[in-house]
């Protein structure tokens, strides 16, 4: 079965400084891997997805993420944060191969100070 | 991008009453359509999977007789929250896939029932 766990509840970064957040997965298959942004009282953006191509992923907004098999991680990165990046982020899975049912992590906030 | 536009984005309702939801392909066909729920400071849930011209597919503990969803054509499926009480208020976010495999979301429904 797939699962998703994303390791930190809460970041918290200045501006300027590098984000982390940690995304390990679980699954029986060669998984998708997504990572989605959503700000307060609002729909989720997709930052980017991983599917079996190259393992370097890039985003938007200047997000990356880099898939991992021997670690099962999947954990996202930006080398200098912005204060409009402080929300919420979920680390996804895809259930099974080829039905679009996603599997959510717990999510992680990210807070941004000046 | 694709556009999947849901509506309303908020709505009150007294107890005992039913709301619809609508969920909207804007410029493509989803012959599947996934609807899920937002606790407070929590994940996303899959509800149910809504598949046009049959019926939906209801996540284990999920009331079927609650949360009626209807996939009548290629571009709208509707949740609709019947006999609301206090404890269905949540965000509801559905969601559709792209015959290019990407999914995208609406924008989502807060639902406060009072």
């Amino acid at each position: 079965a797939q699962s998703v766990t994303q390791l930190d509840s809460h970041v918290s970064v200045s501006e300027g400084t590098p984000v982390l957040l940690r995304c390990n997965y679980s699954s029986s298959y060669s998984p998708s891997l997504f990572w989605y942004v959503q700000h307060p009282n609002k729909g989720l953006q997709l930052l980017l997805k991983y599917t079996s191509a190259a393992t370097l992923v890039k985003g938007i907004n200047g997000f990356e993420a880099e898939f991992k098999k021997s670690e099962t991680s999947f954990h996202l990165t930006k080398p200098s944060a912005h204060m409009s990046d402080a929300a919420e982020y979920f680390c996804v899975v895809t259930l099974v191969t080829g039905t679009d049912k996603l599997i959510f992590g717990t999510g992680t906030r990210l807070q941004v100070f000046p | 991008g694709a556009v999947v536009s849901q509506h309303p984005s908020r709505v009150i309702c007294k107890s005992g009453t039913s709301v619809k939801i609508e969920c909207r392909s804007l410029d493509f066909q989803a012959t599947t359509m996934f609807w899920y729920r937002q606790f407070p400071k929590q994940s996303l849930m899959l509800m149910a999977t809504s598949n046009e011209g049959s019926k939906a597919t209801y996540e284990q503990g999920v009331e079927k007789d609650k949360f009626l969803i209807n996939h009548a054509s290629l571009t709208l499926s509707t949740l609709t929250v019947t006999s609301a009480h206090p404890e269905d208020s949540s965000f509801y976010i559905c969601s559709a896939t792209h015959g290019t495999g990407g999914t995208f979301f609406g924008q989502g429904t807060r639902l406060t029932v009072v």
